[in-house]
């Protein structure tokens, strides 16, 4: 089915460890966006890239980096994780001319 | 600064009733609005959109108001059903950039049968 993936769905991390968040879409979609949902807020973005090679911080960079080598795939990684980072994190791509946006499952990360 | 905000976390319909979900924004700049829905363990899904050139769209039971002079929107479902329940997310934009989409916190539907 067309969408957009994200692996893994679950992860716990140690303070301190670092992981790398999957993204791909099989849309040919150029914008890609991560964002973060913490509990009884909205989502928050964290990075978004227009096409491949080209990323830009969103609201909440810190803490986080992305790379888009290919159109498909929007990596996010997490460098020395703290409970801050406790969060539901979405990947999503843009349907071109609408402002919609079509989201990935999530996935539920936890750092104790 | 939160620029859209959804001041109730959460409501309760009895099925076949009218839902009314609210959502306010401050930024003058926003001229594109947006529903979304979430189930849980699911990310959001897109419901609704309106233009700020337009203060009505329908899309068979919801249909989204816009008030620009009070910076207002809701979004009415009618009838409501027991599959509506889930969170709903209003968000704002100026431009058609996922970049520029700013989420309100989101409000709990619960529809009782």
């Amino acid at each position: 089915n067309a969408g957009v993936t994200q692996t893994p769905k679950f992860r716990i991390l140690k303070i301190g460890q670092s992981m790398t968040l999957q993204c791909a879409q099989d849309m040919n979609h150029n914008y890609m966006y991560w964002y973060r949902q913490d509990p009884g807020m909205g989502l928050k973005l964290i990075y978004y890239s227009v096409g491949a090679g080209i990323t830009d911080k969103g609201e909440v960079p810190n803490g986080y980096n992305v790379s888009r080598s290919t159109t498909e795939d929007f990596p996010l990684r997490l460098e020395l994780a703290a409970p801050s980072q406790t969060s539901v994190y979405f990947c999503a791509s843009i349907v071109p001319n609408t402002g919609e946006l079509f989201f990935g499952e999530g996935s539920r990360l936890t750092v104790l | 600064d939160q620029q859209v905000k959804q001041n109730s976390p959460s409501l309760s319909v009895q099925e076949g009733r009218i839902s009314i979900l609210n959502c306010d924004y401050t930024n003058s700049m926003f001229d594109y609005f947006l529903w979304y829905k979430k189930y849980p363990a699911e990310g959001p899904t897109f419901l609704i959109s309106i233009s700020s050139i337009k203060d009505k769209n329908e899309d068979g039971r919801f249909t989204v108001f816009l008030n620009k002079s009070a910076k207002h929107l809701s979004l009415h479902i009618v009838p409501s059903q027991p599959g509506d329940s889930a969170v709903y997310f209003c968000a704002a934009s100026w431009g058609t950039s996922g970049s520029r989409l700013t989420f309100g916190e989101g409000t709990q539907l619960t529809v009782n049968p």
